[in-house]
């Protein structure tokens, strides 16, 4: 595809239950990116895959959350028995080369809302 | 720590007139500093980015201004339009090496009125 892809755009669950986030990455991009949008914020950074190796998971809030790239390319982010304050747009970023000098390109989010 | 630090939180300007956000950081070791713009259900979108190697730099309306002495740097939009108006995003990071995860400002919300 032209761009990074998104599924789903929008997810409802209950407080408690397992979510699972696709990307689909630019086709190439070696880096890939996780980035938590809560309402009016900026994103804030979750974790780093360099092709299937995830580099950088620092970002992550709990390990409820995880993160994966088994092949290289489509990343799926997992989270774990929900909670209300995981309500947030989940954005992906990919970039053509693992060494950070090429800009970022982002998908358009999944928006998980919790009740 | 905010470590990137962005003002105004919500800007209304003139259509025509000259839009200017402000960023701040902390971490002298950023070395390459992006502009994003955001439509309401859309992911970011890069407009103009900056390596502190130079002092501005000018894309079309846009302008980035950096101090390095500061750690400050700044997005002008000449000739504001009213399809200008989103949310505009500074952000950070190390240039090169093998992460560049972004660090971003908190936003401006930038309304062109026409």
């Amino acid at each position: 595809g032209a761009g990074v892809s998104q599924s789903p755009r929008y997810k409802v669950a209950k407080r408690g239950q397992d979510v699972a986030l696709r990307c689909d990455p630019i086709s190439g991009h070696v880096s890939l990116f996780w980035y938590q949008q809560a309402l009016g914020q900026g994103p804030e950074f979750l974790t780093y895959f360099q092709n299937e190796a995830q580099l950088d998971k620092s970002g992550l809030p709990s390990d409820r959350f995880f993160a994966e790239r088994p092949e290289g390319s489509v990343s799926t982010l997992k989270i774990q028995r929900t909670q209300q304050e995981d309500s947030a747009v989940y954005l992906c970023a990919s970039s053509p080369t693992g060494d950070g000098s090429q800009p970022q390109h982002f998908g358009d989010g999944t928006r998980l809302s919790i009740l | 720590q905010q470590q990137v630090k962005q003002s105004p939180q919500s800007l209304i300007v003139q259509k025509g007139g000259i839009s200017i956000i402000n960023c701040a950081y902390e971490n002298t070791a950023f070395d390459y500093f992006p502009w994003y713009q955001q439509f309401p259900g859309k992911g970011p979108a890069l407009l103009i980015a900056i390596r502190p190697d130079v002092s501005e730099k000018k894309e079309g309306r846009f302008t980035i201004s950096f101090n390095k002495s500061a750690k400050q740097f700044s997005l002008h939009i000449m000739d504001s339009q009213p399809g200008d108006s989103a949310t505009y995003f500074c952000a950070a990071s190390k240039y090169g090496g093998s992460q560049g995860n972004l660090i971003f400002g908190k936003g401006t919300k930038l309304s062109v009125k026409p």
